[in-house]
C-alpha cells in the first residue's frame, strides 16, 4: 500500500518561480528519494537523502528531510517549462522496497 | 549504459489472449523490479527480483507471472487479463537488493479489451 503524502496535490506556478513539494511518512526510513515522470513515461530519479542527513542540493533541486517531523521537501529554483511533470516521493523502509508517494503535478506556465 | 529498455510500447490484447512484456538492463544490477501505474496515481509495486530469483510477490493475481530468465532480462508473462488490468506497467532495476536508487524503463501502455 502507498503511505506516503503529498502536498500539494497539484501546482501550477510561473516559470523563474520557485516551486515547493512537501512529502510526508508514517514510519522510521533508511532513505527518502524523489522522482520525475513526464506524462505517461517513466521515472526518473532525482536525489536521495539518507535518514542521517538533513539537506541534499543537486544543480536546481535542494531537498529537506526532518526525521522528527517524518517529513521532506523538494524545492525547485528558477523553474523551466520543462519541469513540468509529476514528482514523487519514496521512502525506503527497510523491507527492500520502496512506498511511493501520491504525488505532486507541477504545471510551469510560459 | 543506464538505460533499461521495455518492449513493447503499447499493447493491446484481449481477455483471452497470452502476451508478455520484456524488460532489459545492462547495467550489471542485481535486482529488478515491475510496477503497475493507474493514470495519475503512484507505482504500485507487484514483483521483486534479487538475484535472478522472486523475493517479493505483492499478492498479485496469479494471471500475471513473472520470469527472470538471467541476470539482465525480465519478463512478465499475461493471461486472461481483466480490463482494469489496464494501465502502464513499469520495470525498474537497482544495483542491490536493498531499495536504493532505482532505474526505471519508459514503460508499456497495456489496454485490455
Amino acid at each position: 500500500s502507498q503511505q506516503g503524502e503529498e502536498d500539494p496535490q497539484a501546482l501550477s506556478i510561473q516559470e523563474g518561480e520557485n516551486a515547493t513539494m512537501n512529502c510526508s511518512y508514517k514510519t522510521s526510513i533508511n532513505n527518502l528519494q524523489w522522482y520525475r515522470q513526464n506524462s505517461g513515461r517513466g521515472l526518473v530519479h532525482l536525489i536521495l537523502i539518507r535518514s542521517n542527513e538533513r539537506e541534499k542540493h543537486s544543480g536546481r533541486l535542494r531537498v529537506t528531510l526532518d526525521t522528527s517531523k517524518k517529513s521532506s521537501s523538494l524545492l525547485i529554483t528558477a523553474s523551466r517549462a520543462a519541469d513540468t511533470a509529476s514528482y514523487f516521493c519514496a521512502t525506503d523502509q527497510g523491507a527492500q522496497k520502496l512506498v511511493f508517494g501520491q504525488g505532486t503535478r507541477l504545471t510551469i506556465n510560459p | 549504459d543506464t538505460e533499461v529498455t521495455q518492449t513493447p510500447k503499447h499493447l493491446v490484447m484481449g481477455m483471452t489472449n497470452k502476451k508478455s512484456l520484456k524488460c532489459e538492463q545492462h547495467m550489471g544490477h542485481r535486482a529488478m523490479y515491475w510496477y503497475k501505474q493507474k493514470a495519475k496515481k503512484p507505482p504500485e509495486l507487484m514483483f521483486v527480483y534479487s538475484y535472478e530469483k522472486l523475493s517479493i510477490n505483492e499478492s498479485v493475481p496469479s494471471r500475471f507471472s513473472p520470469e527472470c530468465p538471467n541476470s539482465s532480462l525480465l519478463n512478465l508473462h499475461l493471461h486472461a487479463l481483466q480490463p482494469e488490468d489496464s494501465a502502464l506497467y513499469l520495470c525498474a532495476s537497482s544495483q542491490w537488493e536493498r531499495a536504493d536508487t532505482q532505474y526505471f524503463g519508459p514503460g508499456t501502455r497495456l489496454t485490455v479489451l
